[in-house]
């Protein structure tokens, strides 16, 4: 069956820590993928994407890397801060689906000062 | 410009109970959709529009019905509530259907069906 999953339990880390978050699927083969940040009562915000055929992107503090042989994503917050703190989820394009994205149930971080 | 808004904010039905919830949006984006967002199960599509008089089924779409008459608004109708349906209900658009599009949520609603 396709799978795609985040790490279940919380990541908690200290200030000024790099943050690394994990995205695996299975049975898909995406065109895209897509990191999200989500704070309590509201709804995700996009933070970045990164194409198949890019191993990496970045935008200031963040990192993805996206590995379609392992079938896995890295999204790295680097010098992390409490403001940090969040439920990120990442989401794949599936070539055969019409275009609609298949979310991760997220994965909750809390940055401690 | 508010981007995506959603109402209402917040809603308790009965089993049995009718409602649309609203979804209007003043970018102009072709491309709208509804998820539905659970404890542990991260977002589930329910439906999508790629433009005005196109709608289809996502993962989820039993017990829900949509329509997309114009290119503002995407309402979603639940015709007779069941309590398998509370959950946060969020609405997203994106400029069109490709793929590298970011999408934008709305606020979300928050139903209960007792």
């Amino acid at each position: 069956s396709q799978k795609i999953e985040q790490n279940s339990e919380a990541l908690n880390i200290q200030e000024g820590k790099t943050a690394t978050l994990t995205c695996n699927y299975t049975n898909y083969s995406p065109a895209y993928l897509q990191w999200y940040r989500q704070d309590p009562g509201r709804g995700p915000v996009f933070l970045l994407l990164i194409r198949e055929n890019e191993k990496e992107k970045r935008k200031e503090r963040l990192k993805v890397t996206f590995d379609t042989t392992l079938k896995q994503s890295l999204f790295h917050i680097t010098a992390s801060q409490p403001a940090d703190s969040a439920t990120y989820l990442c989401a794949l394009l599936i070539y055969n689906q019409g275009g609609k994205l298949i979310f991760g149930q997220g994965t909750e971080l809390s940055v401690k000062p | 410009n508010a981007g995506v808004t959603q109402t209402p904010k917040f809603q308790v039905l009965k089993t049995g109970q009718s409602m649309t919830l609203q979804c209007a949006q003043d970018m102009n984006h072709e491309y709208m959709s509804w998820y539905r967002q659970d404890p542990g199960m991260g977002l589930r599509l329910i439906h999508y529009s790629v433009g005005a008089g196109i709608t289809d089924q996502g993962e989820v779409p039993n017990g829900y019905n949509v329509s997309r008459s114009t290119t503002e608004d995407f309402p979603l109708r639940l015709l007779s509530a069941a309590p398998s349906q509370t959950s946060v209900y969020f609405c997203a658009i994106s400029e069109s259907a490709s793929s590298y599009n970011e999408q934008f949520f709305g606020p979300g609603t928050r139903l209960t069906v007792l």
